[in-house]
């Protein structure tokens, strides 16, 4: 089986730099997503890594780094309209469909 | 460009009931997946479709959930002689391809009274 695991919570103040981190155990990983959740919405993506290494899409930046099971999600130059559920998605590829969720992280930004 | 559509939006029904969740995905993308989220936790893999045909149903949870895309596009959840315990939002996403990023509708929040 699976197991991720993140925060649960994390505040940070508007304007701010915040690390989200996820560490997960598997066999067979073949990617890792992280999906942003504001509450009573659906999950959106945010980004994909399947290589070791940092991801950069402009404000968000994600890292991995797949002999440790470990991946961040970074958030830069945080605005109020970031608060929400950050939810980090294993694959593997025993089922090309199926991604394991982990249980999110709630980000609060404050003014 | 039309994302993905879930119907009804929020569904109340009696223990004991059958209900019907409706997933209309984005034009063109093959695949189809349910999910169910419960609060505080992340989204819990049910079913996925590539195609007509269930790729992976391994996450139904017992013989009370089905789920059918008889033409390849449109899914329905099905849910027979529902428990408390299967309140949750049922949350339907599409994606291009297998491995392809999920693109997530609102989701249909399911109450059992």
């Amino acid at each position: 089986g699976q197991n991720i695991d993140q925060p649960t919570e994390m505040t940070a103040t508007e304007g701010a730099i915040v690390q989200i981190n996820c560490t997960y155990q598997t066999s067979g990983f073949n990617g890792l997503f992280w999906y942003q959740q504001h509450a009573g919405e659906a999950p959106t993506f945010l980004s994909y890594n399947v290589l070791d290494g940092l991801e950069e899409k402009g404000r968000f930046s994600s890292f991995l780094s797949r002999s440790k099971g470990y991946s961040y999600l970074l958030l830069k130059e945080l605005q109020m309209k970031d608060s929400a559920s950050y939810l980090c998605a294993v694959k593997t590829t025993d089922s090309w469909g199926k991604l394991q969720f982990g249980a999110g992280t709630q980000v609060v930004v404050t003014p | 460009g039309a994302g993905v559509s879930q119907t009804p939006s929020n569904k109340v029904t009696e223990k004991g009931k059958y209900v019907e969740l409706r997933c209309d995905p984005i034009s063109g993308h093959t695949a189809l997946y349910w999910y169910r989220q419960s609060l505080g936790q992340g989204p819990e893999f049910l079913i996925y479709f590539q195609g007509t045909g269930a790729a992976d149903d391994s996450g139904l949870p017992n013989d009370r959930f089905f789920a059918v895309r008889p033409e390849g596009s449109v899914s329905t959840l099905k849910i027979q002689r529902t428990e408390r315990g299967d309140s949750a939002v049922y949350l339907c996403a599409s994606s291009y391809e297998h491995g392809s990023p999920l693109h997530f509708g609102n989701g249909t929040r399911l109450t059992v009274t």
